[in-house]
């Protein structure tokens, strides 16, 4: 079964730059999750969709963070501008649950994207 | 607020030695707890447990949760220095489409 892919693996911009990460979650996965984990800290929850509607983006700044799920499968998270806090390691994640079932399955994790801002 | 808090946040030991990690939490409709290796990039499962008492085994590795006291532990038995990273524990919570809220990790350093 292939994993979460996700890319680029690293990228490094100026501040007020734009920069967009693209992320196709595991094939049958609805539940998609977008993190941010700074250094030395666990990972945040930016935005999560099941399907292609959003569930919770109440972490996500939004005037300068966007996210889609075009036809529930491939998700880019754009940062427009970027500032010198954005620097992080960028995961995404899918998950699934079964019809009928109350719980979701482990989440299953990408290899991240690495920004730095500079 | 939801809060998954881990202890302790560092933790280095001899090559041999048993470690315990630690995970509490207090977040509203909890449906199950996840703990998660963490050695580059991408965490990696480890355990998903849902019931109280009883005990996930794999290998050297074990977890518990107890859903009274709001909190889960990670036993590694007879450490080896592969098994140094960060530990992640996370929780489930919520109705219909459910939220995956992470602590802040346990550096595990384990020296030869």
């Amino acid at each position: 079964e292939a994993g979460v892919a996700q890319s680029p693996r690293y990228k490094i911009i100026e501040k007020r730059q734009s920069v967009a990460f693209w992320c196709n979650p595991i094939s049958g996965h609805a539940t998609l999750y977008w993190y941010q984990q700074i250094l030395g800290q666990g990972p945040k929850l930016l935005i999560q969709f099941q399907n292609n509607g959003v569930v919770d983006d109440s972490q996500l700044p939004k005037d300068r963070f966007s996210a889609e799920r075009l036809k529930g499968v491939d998700s880019t998270l754009k940062i427009q501008p970027a500032k010198l806090e954005d620097s992080a390691v960028y995961l995404c994640a899918s998950s699934l649950r079964y019809r009928g079932q109350t719980l979701n399955t482990e989440a299953f994790f990408g290899q991240g994207t690495r920004l730095t801002v500079v | 607020e939801d809060k998954v808090v881990q202890s302790p946040l560092s933790l280095v030991v001899h090559e041999g030695d048993t470690v315990t990690l630690n995970c509490s939490y207090e977040v509203t409709n909890f449906r199950s707890l996840l703990w998660y290796k963490q050695e580059k990039k991408a965490p990696t499962f480890l355990f998903m447990l849902t019931s109280s008492g009883i005990e996930k085994k794999s290998g050297r590795l074990s977890s518990i949760l107890d859903k009274k006291e709001l909190f889960s532990i990670l036993n590694i038995t007879a450490t080896q220095t592969g098994d140094s990273a960060i530990y992640l524990c996370a929780v489930f919570k919520g109705q219909g489409a459910q939220k995956l809220v992470f602590g802040q990790g346990t550096r595990l350093t384990i020296n030869p």
